[in-house]
């Protein structure tokens, strides 16, 4: 296992599409984050799964946005009726319960929506 | 207000020279942790040193040290003779909450841009 990896790199879409992305965790680690990072600034934490459990939502992820772990190993993120406005990187990470060890993050999957 | 205050948008060394990368951090918890990640141009987040609020000493990872200053609220990132590698964004991050799940976030600085030079 090299780490965590997320599919696709690059993403174009068209405003109105609905577009999914997959993150491939650590297969060790049970949590599993999302965190959307727009240009000039720091990740901003989405979404939290314990195994399949989603425990925690930010206010940022709106409606349209869904996100799945089934069975407690990968995990999607969907974003339905894309706007300009959800343009950025998204980032994907997973963590076991040890402490102190931060997260492993993914290489992130880039949408631009035009 | 910022939970992670980064100051520095941009930072240039030399190589082989140190550079101390700042981060100020706000929270009311006792039990808090903060880390250091480097983000070069290809995107994906690297851990680079972690320090939690009841460790004693600053934390080492190799040519990384963490200026720990607890009264302060500062935890800057010290990195000793620079390398060309070294060229990227540094984001300082602190592991806040505990909720009922026991979850805990990454809440991040803005970041730093690091260029070093020949």
């Amino acid at each position: 296992d090299t780490g965590v990896s997320q599919d696709p790199r690059h993403k174009i879409t068209k405003r109105g599409q609905n577009v999914t992305f997959r993150c491939d965790p650590i297969s060790e680690h049970n949590r599993l984050y999302w965190y959307r990072q727009t240009l000039g600034q720091g990740p901003e934490f989405l979404t939290y799964f314990q195994n399949e459990a989603q425990l925690e939502k930010s206010r940022l992820l709106s409606d349209r946005f869904s996100a799945e772990r089934p069975k407690g190993s990968f995990s999607t993120l969907e974003i339905q009726r894309t706007e300009q406005g959800d343009s950025a990187m998204y980032l994907c990470a997973s963590s076991s319960q040890r402490e102190g060890y931060g997260y492993t993050f993914g290489s992130g999957t880039r949408l631009t929506v035009v | 207000a910022q939970k992670i205050t980064q100051t520095q948008p941009g930072m240039f060394v030399q190589e082989k020279e140190a550079v101390t990368l700042d981060c100020t951090y706000d929270t009311s918890d006792p039990s808090y942790g903060l880390f250091w990640y480097k983000q070069p141009s290809s995107g994906e987040m690297i851990f680079l040193i972690y320090q939690g609020s009841y460790d004693q000493q600053n934390a080492t990872e190799g040519r990384y040290s963490l200026n720990f200053q607890k009264a302060r609220k500062s935890a800057n990132l010290v990195i000793s003779a620079s390398q060309l590698g070294d060229s990227a964004m540094y984001f300082c991050a602190m592991r806040e909450g505990r909720g009922n799940t026991g979850f805990q976030k990454l809440v991040f600085g803005t970041g730093t841009r690091l260029l070093v030079s020949p």
